[in-house]
């Protein structure tokens, strides 16, 4: 059964910070990882999707990497703004519904 | 920029009452998906639908929860007898076959 793991689960940092988000996961039969931005009380939206034949994807200032091998994905934030400050989520798709497994999240506040 | 609606976004039932959450889907979608998010903890996968039918369940979608697309458009979650712990947001995701764009979602508040 697929678990996954987000380290760690809440991270404060001062604007332009770059930083990195961990998601790790205990079954890397993997069809895609995908990284979601939750605002609180809001909707889940999506960031970067890296599928299985992928190492990483980046839009912007976001880049995310998936090392199946070891069971583990990053999301690299470069120069981290207050707009940043939300919850991301990651989520793994194990099988071919397409059903994701979700992560806790880490909650992350960019201090101006 | 085509998005997944869902409506209503806030619903307060009393417990043991029938509820209906509705989704539209992105129109060229062919999967369609409910998730459920308890206060505090993590999002949980409740259904996947493809060509008309349940593709997947999981163990929380029991006897009391029912899915449809009566229209072609509309992705509906039904939950026949609402209970207290059926108090949560409810997500309603699409996708071609990679990326799941989900919804805003329904906040339910069984009281």
């Amino acid at each position: 059964k697929q678990e996954v793991t987000q380290i760690p689960a809440a991270l404060s940092v001062p604007e332009g910070e770059n930083l990195v988000l961990n998601c790790s996961f205990t079954d890397s039969a993997i069809y895609n990882l995908q990284w979601f931005r939750q605002d609180p009380g809001k909707g889940l939206t999506s960031l970067l999707l890296i599928q299985s034949s992928q190492r990483e994807q980046t839009s912007g200032r976001l880049n995310a990497s998936l090392d199946k091998s070891s069971g583990r994905s990053t999301l690299y934030i470069a120069a981290s703004q207050p707009g940043d400050s939300a919850t991301y989520l990651c989520a793994s798709d194990s099988g071919n519904t397409g059903k994701l497994i979700f992560g806790q999240g880490t909650t992350l506040q960019v201090k101006p | 920029e085509p998005e997944v609606t869902q409506t209503p976004s806030h619903q307060v039932t009393q417990m043991g009452q029938e509820v209906i959450l509705r989704c539209v889907p992105i129109s060229n979608h062919l999967y369609f998906y409910w998730y459920r998010q308890i206060l505090g903890q993590k999002v949980e996968f409740l259904v996947s639908f493809y060509n008309n039918e349940i593709s997947e369940k999981s163990e929380i979608f029991d006897d009391q929860f029912s899915v449809e697309r009566p229209d072609g458009s509309n992705f509906t979650l039904k939950i026949r007898s609402t209970k207290l712990e059926d108090s949560a947001m409810y997500f309603c995701a699409s996708s071609m076959n990679t990326e799941a764009f989900f919804g805003q979602g329904t906040r339910l508040t069984v009281v």
